[in-house]
């Protein structure tokens, strides 16, 4: 079967630095993906890393181990904006367009 | 730019009544994809849509679930006999090809829907 973990929430305070892990086991692997989704909206686009290392865009960095099963997602000088639940995705090897996703992880800020 | 859309945002309906779901993808996107997400998890994966024809219809419930891009742009999801389980947030996204590994899914705002 397929399995991907996250956390289930995390505290962090406003201006600090957090990292919010995943973990995945899965048939195959063709690219991990990041999403932020704020209480009632959709999934918007964050991340994607294909291949080992840290991708960097701004206050936010994913960071990828395929020996591992393991991607973080750093987030900088937090703000309370940043208060939203973040969603690990695969996407399977043998089916490019079909992601499997983990139940996120609510991340709280606080001042 | 547009973003994908979706109407309703809210549904409630009764157990039994049939419901229609409408999603109008990113002008040019050809992929199409239904998802289903409950509160505190991830979307589940109901149906993938390559132009006008279903490329991948397994995340399907049962037969009571049904969609259709008839010219590959719109697509509806119309659920038959609604049942209280039913109950979800419907999300639709897109993405401009569907089956390149770079390829990135945009969703829309989703529909709630609420089966009494």
């Amino acid at each position: 079967g397929q399995n991907i973990d996250q956390p289930t929430e995390m505290t962090a305070t406003e201006g600090a630095i957090v990292q919010i892990n995943c973990t995945y086991q899965t048939s195959g692997f063709n690219g991990l993906f990041w999403y932020q989704q704020h209480a009632g909206e959709a999934p918007t686009f964050l991340s994607y890393n294909v291949l080992d290392g840290l991708e960097e865009k701004g206050r936010f960095s994913s960071f990828l181990s395929r020996s591992k099963g393991y991607s973080y997602l750093l987030l900088k000088e937090l703000q309370m904006k940043d208060s939203a639940s973040y969603l690990c995705a695969v996407r399977l090897m043998d089916s490019n367009y079909q992601l499997i996703w983990g139940a996120g992880t609510k991340l709280i800020i606080k001042p | 730019g547009a973003g994908v859309s979706q109407t309703p945002s809210n549904k409630v309906t009764e157990k039994g009544k049939y419901v229609e779901l409408r999603c109008d993808p990113i002008s040019g996107h050809t992929a199409l994809y239904w998802y289903r997400q409950s509160l505190g998890q991830g979307p589940e994966f109901l149906i993938y849509f390559q132009g006008t024809g279903a490329a991948d219809d397994s995340g399907l419930p049962n037969d009571r679930f049904f969609a259709v891009r008839p010219e590959g742009s719109v697509s509806t999801l119309k659920i038959q006999r609604t049942e209280r389980g039913d109950s979800a947030v419907y999300l639709c996204a897109s993405s401009p090809r569907g089956v390149e590994s770079t390829d990135t899914q945009y969703f829309g705002p989703g529909t709630r829907l609420t089966v009494l």
